[in-house]
């Protein structure tokens, strides 16, 4: 079983779209993650969230909107894609009671 | 706020030679200190992470890390390297703030491993 699932694992799109990108956790943790990691391998946070709220919001352009229907998932809805969204994103998760996160497997998002 | 510096942007070794990977970081409370893995086209697996307790932590694949307050270095250490620890390796900084915890991440040292 798969602890973090993401979908799509792809994504290739056009300037100015929108897309989502969805996360799926079955490990029970409380807190969820968004990270990007551009093309130099650099990994920042973008949001987190805890029990469906919204704790952490880095700075991200506002095309960005995550959202948690319930604390197994966290989507990632992204608007007006431009050139420089694209990256592999990266969902995580972590429990209170522990330290580190688990990741899942990334989705490549190319903006074309 | 946390940083996390990696020195070495690639390293190359033989196979069954010994490995060590530097990482050094800025936090001004008691950090909470982490290496993961990343194969290509794979997400970040964890090493092993140090919060508290003896120095030296032992984690998977035969990795094994050691904290130094005093240089504020937590470098990642193998005795001897297989060809399939060929990968990008990732040190981070985490608040320990559980619930909420915000990991910063080291931009990488990619390892080669030569025949």
């Amino acid at each position: 079983d798969t602890a973090v699932s993401q979908t799509p694992k792809y994504l290739v799109t056009q300037m100015g779209n929108d897309k989502s990108i969805k996360c799926e956790q079955n490990l029970g943790h409380d807190t969820m993650y968004w990270y990007k990691q551009d093309s130099k391998k650099f990994l920042k946070i973008m949001f987190s969230y805890n029990n469906k709220e919204l704790i952490i919001n880095e700075t991200v352009p506002n095309r960005f909107s995550p959202k948690s229907p319930d604390k197994a998932h966290l989507n990632l809805h992204i608007n007006s894609l431009e050139l420089g969204d694209s990256a592999v994103y990266f969902c995580a998760s972590s429990q209170e009671t522990d330290y580190g996160y688990t990741f899942g497997s990334g989705t490549r998002l190319t903006v074309v | 706020a946390q940083s996390v510096t990696q020195p070495d942007i690639h390293i190359t070794v033989s196979e069954g030679a010994s490995l060590e990977l530097r990482c050094n970081y800025s936090y001004g409370a008691t950090p909470y200190l982490f290496w993961y893995v990343q194969s290509p086209g794979q997400g970040l697996q964890l090493l092993l992470k140090y919060f508290s307790g003896d120095t030296l932590v032992q984690g998977i694949k035969g990795f094994e890390a050691e904290f130094k307050r005093s240089q504020s270095s937590f470098n990642l250490r193998k005795p001897s390297v297989h060809w399939s620890d060929a990968a990008e390796y990732f040190c981070a900084v985490g608040n320990g703030q559980g619930g909420s915890e915000k990991l910063v991440f080291g931009k990488g040292t990619k390892l080669t491993v030569n025949p």
